[in-house]
C-alpha cells in the first residue's frame, strides 16, 4: 500500500536553532515529491518539488533532499515566521494526477 | 506564479441547505482539479478528481450524491455540499495542476463551512 510519513508529528525550537523534518514514503513508483507550507485556516503554499534520489533544493533558510526512501525539510538559522505546519506529498506513477498527503509536521519556533 | 482562487473563504449554512464552493484558476488553464477535505490538525485527504468536460472520480467512501463537481471549464470547478449536516462541517480545499510544471500543484486557500 502507498503510504507517506511524516515525523516529528510536532516540534519546537529555539529561534536559530537549526533542525531536520523527515518524510518516508513506500510507493510503488514516485513520479515526484512535493513540499509545501500551510498556515493555520490557510490553503497549502508550494514550496519544493523533487523527482529524483540525489536531487536538493533550497529557498531561503530551507533545503529539500530527496534519496530512494525519503526526503529531508532541513531547515537553518529559523525565525518565528517560519513556524507552521510542513507537509510532504508524492505523486505516484500511473496514479493519474493524484497525490498522497502525509500527515505534516507541525513546527513552533520560540523567539 | 500559479494562482488558484478559491470562494467564499467561510461559510455558515443551516442543516439541510446546500453550499456551493469555487475553484477557479486565474492565470493558467487546468483540465483537473482536485478537492480535499481536511480535518483540525490532520492532512488533506481527497475527495475527488475533477475533470473538465466529464463525470468527477470519487475516492473510496465519498459520496457522490452529497459532494457534487463540476467542471465546466478549463479554469473553474464547483463543489457543492448538498443537504448540508453538522458533520459535513470543515475545511475543503481545491488544487489545479498548472502544467508548466514549475509550481507542482497549487491549492486555493480553503473554505471554512460550519453546519449549524
Amino acid at each position: 500500500e502507498d503510504q507517506v510519513t511524516q515525523s516529528p508529528e510536532a516540534l519546537r525550537l529555539q529561534e536559530g536553532e537549526s533542525s531536520s523534518l523527515n518524510c518516508s514514503y513506500t510507493v510503488s513508483g514516485l513520479r515526484g515529491l512535493f513540499w509545501y507550507r500551510q498556515d493555520p485556516g490557510k490553503g497549502p503554499e508550494f514550496l519544493f518539488t523533487l523527482y529524483s534520489a540525489g536531487e536538493e533544493k533550497e529557498k531561503e533558510r530551507l533545503k529539500a533532499t530527496l534519496t530512494k526512501k525519503e526526503s529531508f525539510l532541513h531547515i537553518t538559522a529559523p525565525k518565528p515566521e517560519d513556524s507552521a505546519t510542513y507537509l510532504c506529498a508524492v505523486q505516484i506513477m500511473n496514479r493519474d494526477d493524484k497525490i498522497i498527503f502525509g500527515k505534516g509536521t507541525r513546527l513552533h519556533i520560540l523567539p | 506564479g500559479a494562482v488558484v482562487s478559491q470562494h467564499p473563504s467561510r461559510v455558515i449554512c443551516k442543516s439541510g441547505t446546500s453550499v456551493k464552493i469555487e475553484c477557479r484558476s486565474l492565470d493558467f488553464q487546468a483540465t483537473t482539479m482536485f478537492w480535499y477535505r481536511q480535518f483540525p490538525k490532520q492532512s488533506l485527504m481527497l475527495m475527488a478528481t475533477s475533470n473538465e468536460g466529464s463525470k468527477a472520480t470519487y475516492e473510496q467512501g465519498v459520496e457522490k450524491d452529497k459532494f457534487l463537481i463540476n467542471h465546466a471549464s478549463l479554469t473553474l470547478s464547483t463543489l457543492t455540499v448538498t443537504s448540508a449536516h453538522p458533520e459535513d462541517s470543515s475545511f475543503y480545499i481545491c488544487s489545479a495542476r498548472d502544467l508548466r510544471d514549475l509550481y507542482g500543484y497549487t491549492f486555493g486557500s480553503g473554505t471554512r463551512l460550519t453546519v449549524v
